[in-house]
């Protein structure tokens, strides 16, 4: 299975929306997460079943999606939020991840 | 706290080998599968390996052609990751990561990583 992300950089205002999206080559059903990665850190989990937030993880940060289509929504995107989000499917073997958005400031 | 850490990488030559090793505490190690992660320089992350909980079922990415073994010792909380014949294209950041799933999860959380740069 392959993961491709979209778009491969978005420019976004403080305040604004994004929305990510991630393609997988065939169903994963619903096995789907999404990570958000900062410079010099390593990944932090914010969803995972597609749907789920993570614990700890604010309200504005929402998935959707199943199958082979999802999307990440970030609503009212504040400074802390400017990094680089990978999807990750954990349907099939082997596990394979997406290239990453980067989402920067417009 | 849940807490992993890597050790072990380093500065090696084309075809050497080195142990990866990741310590595991504030949790039960031993009730969790494992993973592998890679992040080669500048680029995106790539899945390397899994171990169940008991270490019975094992997978690997099929782009390692045989010359990473990974490997579990519960009663030390210890993760490892045996990386032979390393070539240009193994240089990367290595992170250990939790699976939440029983080997069909989301990884969570993950250590800081440690580097292993392949070069002459």
């Amino acid at each position: 299975i392959v993961m491709t992300q979209s778009p491969a950089t978005v420019s976004v205002s403080p305040g604004e929306s994004a929305t990510l999206f991630c393609r997988a080559t065939e169903s994963v059903r619903s096995k789907l997460a999404w990570y958000q990665q900062k410079p010099g850190q390593p990944p932090r989990l914010l969803i995972y079943d597609a749907t789920s937030r993570a614990t700890d993880i604010p309200a504005r940060f929402s998935g959707s999606g199943s199958g082979t289509e999802f999307t990440l929504t970030i609503s009212g995107l504040q400074s802390d939020d400017f990094a680089v989000y990978y999807c990750h499917q954990y349907n099939e073997w082997p596990r394979a991840f997406g290239q990453g958005t980067k989402v920067e400031i417009k | 706290e849940v807490q992993l850490v890597e050790s072990g990488g380093g500065l090696v030559k084309p075809g050497g080998s080195l142990r990866l090793s990741c310590g595991a505490s504030g949790f039960i190690f031993s009730s969790y599968s494992m993973n592998w992660v890679r992040q080669p320089p500048g680029k995106g992350l790539e899945w390397v390996a899994s171990i169940s909980s008991t270490g019975s079922h094992i997978q690997y990415a099929d782009s390692l052609e045989g010359r990473f073994t990974i490997s579990r010792d519960n009663a030390e909380n210890a993760l490892y990751l045996e990386v032979n014949n390393l070539r240009d294209e193994d240089t990367a950041l290595y992170y250990c990561a939790r699976d939440l799933g029983g080997l069909r999860g989301w990884f969570d959380p993950w250590g800081q990583g440690t580097q292993v740069i392949v070069s002459s």
